[in-house]
């Protein structure tokens, strides 16, 4: 089945510095990647969809310049949070749509720390 | 706005079926209802599909009442790995996610 990969799996970070996250499609291609914020005990926050080639959209309230996202191919899309803070600590996941089965596939989430 | 309703929290005795309900009055016509449970620190794992008829596939079966306003997924001899959120979600385009339900089944 389709596969997502997902890098890093945990991250600590230091105040002020970029963290970067990469959501790959291995075996199929995907126009559209989506990413996703979660606090503990909480469901999944859509933060934007990115689509290859063009820009991201983000959702109301997600800071697009805070939240960095770049759809370069149609297999890798990377999250770049910039200038963190200790609450943007959070599980950060990110989701390819696989048009031809009509599903969505998840990767298996960041753990990013911010001290 | 999530587009679902479904019961915070459920139990099952290992081994019979869990039925897990999910009201989706809102659901438009080219939107699917999709099925995923998510374990704890980890990224949602697909269940099931289906846009109208009845689904079975080897996880579970997706019974979707026929003005498609509600479903209900079965698993129909839950485990102890079972125990997870389940959430049900209907899209189109994308994918926004509910509260869901925590299913905990009970050795």
């Amino acid at each position: 089945g389709a596969v997502v990969s997902q890098h890093p799996s945990r991250v600590i970070c230091k105040s002020g510095t970029s963290v970067k996250i990469e959501c790959r499609s291995l075996d199929f291609q995907a126009t559209t990647m989506f990413w996703y914020r979660q606090f503990p005990k909480k469901s999944l926050m859509l933060m934007a969809t990115s689509n290859e080639g063009s820009k991201a959209t983000y959702e109301q309230g997600v800071e697009k310049d805070k939240f960095l996202i770049n759809h370069a191919s149609l297999t890798l899309s990377t999250l770049t949070v910039t200038s963190a803070h200790p609450e943007d600590s959070s599980f950060y996941i990110c989701s390819a749509r696989d048009q031809a089965a009509y599903g969505y596939t998840f990767g298996s989430g960041t753990r990013l720390t911010v001290v | 706005d999530a587009k679902t309703t479904q019961p915070p929290s459920m139990d099952c005795a290992e081994g019979r079926a869990a039925n897990l309900p999910c009201n989706h009055s809102t659901i438009s016509g080219n939107e699917y209802v999709y099925w995923y449970r998510q374990i704890h620190s980890q990224g949602p794992q697909y269940i099931i599909h289906g846009l109208k008829n009845n689904e079975t596939n080897e996880m579970a079966s997706l019974i979707i009442t026929e003005d498609r306003k509600s479903s209900t997924l079965i698993l129909p001899h839950a485990t102890l790995r079972d125990t997870a959120v389940y959430y049900c979600i209907v899209a189109y385009q994308k994918v926004t996610f509910g509260t869901g339900t925590k299913l905990q089944v009970i050795p």
